[in-house]
């Protein structure tokens, strides 16, 4: 089955460790998206790619980078983790139709970051 | 300024007892709003797309509504397996490729 993959789906990382997030997609859609979600808020859109364009929400922090090597991956690395930034991080794709006009998201099962 | 904004926060419900969950949008020329349903630790979910006033789908005992201003989901006879975190979103002319999220409906269904 098409799908959106997170690995891992579990991180431990200690305050100020480099850690890597991964995610891949075998919808070969062109837009991937990561988000942060903290306990009872709405997703945070941190960027996106539109193919290989990639765009960087204003507000989200310089800590925060990523990688889109080609169409089925895309990586999120946050260079040094502060104890705010414990969240779960989603994965999100979708394409364009046509004439702007975009499917659904499809969202991986998340990856719940602890910082220790 | 786009905007989304779901009412109520959290919602219980006695099984069978049928509800409806609100998402109020602002944003210049809607393209497509979204809901999504979510369980605790896991990725949203698809449920449905709406892209004009007038607008319905269905699915089971979920039905979205779309207006100018708001979409409705309606839960007809809800189920405990009905509980979840129901999300909404919003992508429109002047958000690029960004989806707009709500904070979502905290929905508890009681058996």
């Amino acid at each position: 089955d098409a799908m959106v993959i997170q690995n891992p789906r579990y991180q431990v990382t200690q305050f100020g460790k480099p850690v890597t997030l991964s995610c891949s997609q075998t919808l070969n859609h062109n837009v991937m998206y990561w988000y942060q979600q903290k306990s009872s808020q709405a997703p945070k859109l941190l960027f996106h790619y539109y193919d290989k364009d990639f765009n960087n929400e204003a507000d989200t922090p310089d800590n925060f980078q990523s990688r889109r090597p080609n169409t089925s991956f895309c990586f999120l690395d946050i260079r040094s983790p502060g104890l705010g930034d414990a969240a779960m991080y989603l994965c999100a794709t979708s394409r364009v139709i046509g004439g702007g006009t975009y499917n659904e998201q499809f969202f991986g099962p998340g990856t719940r970051l602890t910082v220790l | 300024e786009d905007q989304v904004t779901q009412s109520p926060e959290a919602l219980r419900l006695q099984e069978g007892e049928s509800s409806s969950l609100n998402c109020s949008y602002t944003v210049s020329g809607l393209r497509g709003l979204f809901w999504y349903r979510q369980d605790p630790g896991k990725g949203p979910e698809f449920l449905f797309t709406l892209y004009s006033a007038g607008e319905e789908k269905e699915k089971e005992r979920l039905k979205a509504t779309l207006t100018k201003k708001e979409s409705f989901l309606h839960i007809t006879a809800p189920k405990p397996e009905d509980s979840a975190t129901y999300l909404c979103a919003v992508l429109g002319l002047n958000t690029g490729n960004q989806f707009y999220f709500g904070t979502g409906t905290s929905l508890t269904v009681i058996p």
